[in-house]
């Protein structure tokens, strides 16, 4: 089952930031958040990863609530290629074995303006 | 440059017959996984290996079977196919339980006619 919630789609403009949010209220304390985005007719792509601290890398920024219950990956300068679908994943790191599997929801999917 | 391969990218097949699905990735990746993806449903995972002989069953098993002889393959095999096979099948490979990065192959598209 998933255990984050994503809205099904969002719109934005080309050269605008994107906040695209996820909602994981019953997440354990050794979950990662994991973040991968699915370009069309393409695997999807890691994007980004973080526990408890904002992280940012070249890609975007992860936005983590301080209660962990809920994230935000957020796309500083959308652009056309960044159209894709965006998947929220929580992530046992801590474990080895079947609960480090990436297990994917539905995602949102991110449209993209000119 | 270190990648990820899958073949064929298209493949039509008939009901009954066996299929086999390639995958190779030359990162000497221990973790790897075959998924598959149909509309509605997003990615679900099929089958997964830690490491050279381990195999474990995913959420969507039924139908598949895979076998790691060495580090670089997982090839999947849909011992016979149906109908409902009919798929996008994503391999993909991470270095370890603790590694963050996961890498996708490009995808194939099987038909099961």
């Amino acid at each position: 089952d998933a255990k984050t919630t994503q809205p099904n789609s969002m719109e934005s403009n080309e050269e605008e930031p994107v906040h695209l949010p996820c909602n994981h209220s019953t997440i354990s304390g050794t979950d990662y958040i994991h973040w991968y985005r699915q370009l069309p007719s393409q695997g999807p792509e890691y994007v980004i990863h973080g526990l408890t601290s904002n992280v940012n890398n070249r890609m975007a920024s992860l936005a983590i609530a301080e209660d962990r219950k809920s994230s935000t990956l957020i796309l500083h300068r959308a652009t056309l290629r960044d159209a894709a679908v965006y998947y929220c994943i929580l992530r046992d790191s801590h474990y080895g074995g079947s609960q480090g599997n990436l297990i994917f929801g539905k995602g949102t999917k991110l449209s993209v303006k000119p | 440059d270190a990648e990820i391969t899958q073949s064929p990218r298209h493949k039509i097949t008939e009901t009954g017959r066996q299929v086999t699905l390639a995958c190779h990735q030359t990162w000497n990746h221990n973790n790897m996984f075959w998924y598959r993806q149909d509309l509605g449903h997003g990615l679900r995972l099929i089958h997964y290996s830690y490491g050279v002989h381990d195999t474990n069953k995913g959420e969507v098993s039924d139908g598949y079977s895979v076998s790691r002889s060495n580090t670089e393959d997982l090839p999947l095999t849909l011992e016979s196919a149906a109908s409902s096979q009919t798929s996008v099948y994503f391999c993909a490979s991470r270095a370890g339980h603790l590694s963050a990065e996961a890498f996708f192959g490009q995808g194939t598209r099987l038909t099961v006619v």
